[in-house]
């Protein structure tokens, strides 16, 4: 069974730019979440999204968005970028029930400059 | 208030020894608990995941729930130089479907 897939894998902006990730989920799986990680924050949620549907989302500027295909397949969209937005951003995937057991894609690294 | 914490380490064990990493919540609501491991330069591996009080082994690993002391651990038996990574203790949040994570637990283990 292939595995959550990412890209691109790694990407360069510079300050102002927008800039959209792609994730596709575990076939079967309709739960795709985005987190972002950081060295000095760690892992943060930024928002989940199940049938085409945001479910939760998480404390981040209204810079951040995403949507969801109806194949699963989700984007997320960050647009007038910041020197802070250079991070690892990281896809997962679910089958979407309560017990969320969350499968992480490589995730794409957005350097800002 | 950090809704989950972690004691940063470093942790170090010698090879063949047990690994005992901790990670303590604020919501008691909480109801699922999983434990990644994430090498560096890599995304975050589903190492282990608990729902029920007590313990549940797999293979090596085990991983002890404590509702009442909000309190979850992950212990590796016969730790390996291959195990060296940093270990992320994740809760679900109130609504079920966000995770919160801990800002993990680097282990290094020793040959």
């Amino acid at each position: 069974k292939a595995g959550v897939t990412q890209t691109p894998r790694y990407l360069i902006k510079t300050r102002g730019q927008q800039v959209t990730l792609s994730c596709s989920p575990i076939s079967g799986h309709r739960s795709v979440s985005w987190y972002q990680q950081t060295p000095g924050q760690g892992l943060q949620f930024l928002f989940e999204y199940f049938s085409e549907t945001q479910r939760n989302k998480g404390n981040f500027p209204g810079r951040f968005s995403g949507r969801q295909f109806s194949n699963s397949r989700s984007e997320m969209n960050v647009s007038t970028l910041e020197l802070g937005d250079s991070a690892l951003y990281l896809c997962a995937s679910s089958l979407g029930t309560n017990y969320n057991e969350q499968f992480f894609g490589p995730g794409t690294r957005l350097t800002v400059l | 208030q950090k809704e989950v914490e972690q004691n940063s380490g470093p942790l170090s064990v010698p090879e063949g020894a047990i690994a005992s990493l901790n990670c303590t919540y604020s919501d008691r609501g909480s109801q699922s608990f999983f434990w990644y491991r994430q090498y560096s330069g890599k995304s975050p591996e589903l190492i282990m995941f608990i729902y029920s009080n007590g313990d549940k082994e797999d293979g090596r690993f085990t991983a002890q729930l404590n509702k009442a002391s909000q309190y979850v651990s992950l212990l590796i038996r016969d730790s390996q130089p291959s195990d060296s990574a940093t270990y992320l203790c994740a809760v679900n949040s109130n609504s079920g479907y966000a995770l919160n994570f801990g800002k993990g637990t680097s282990l290094l283990v020793t040959p």
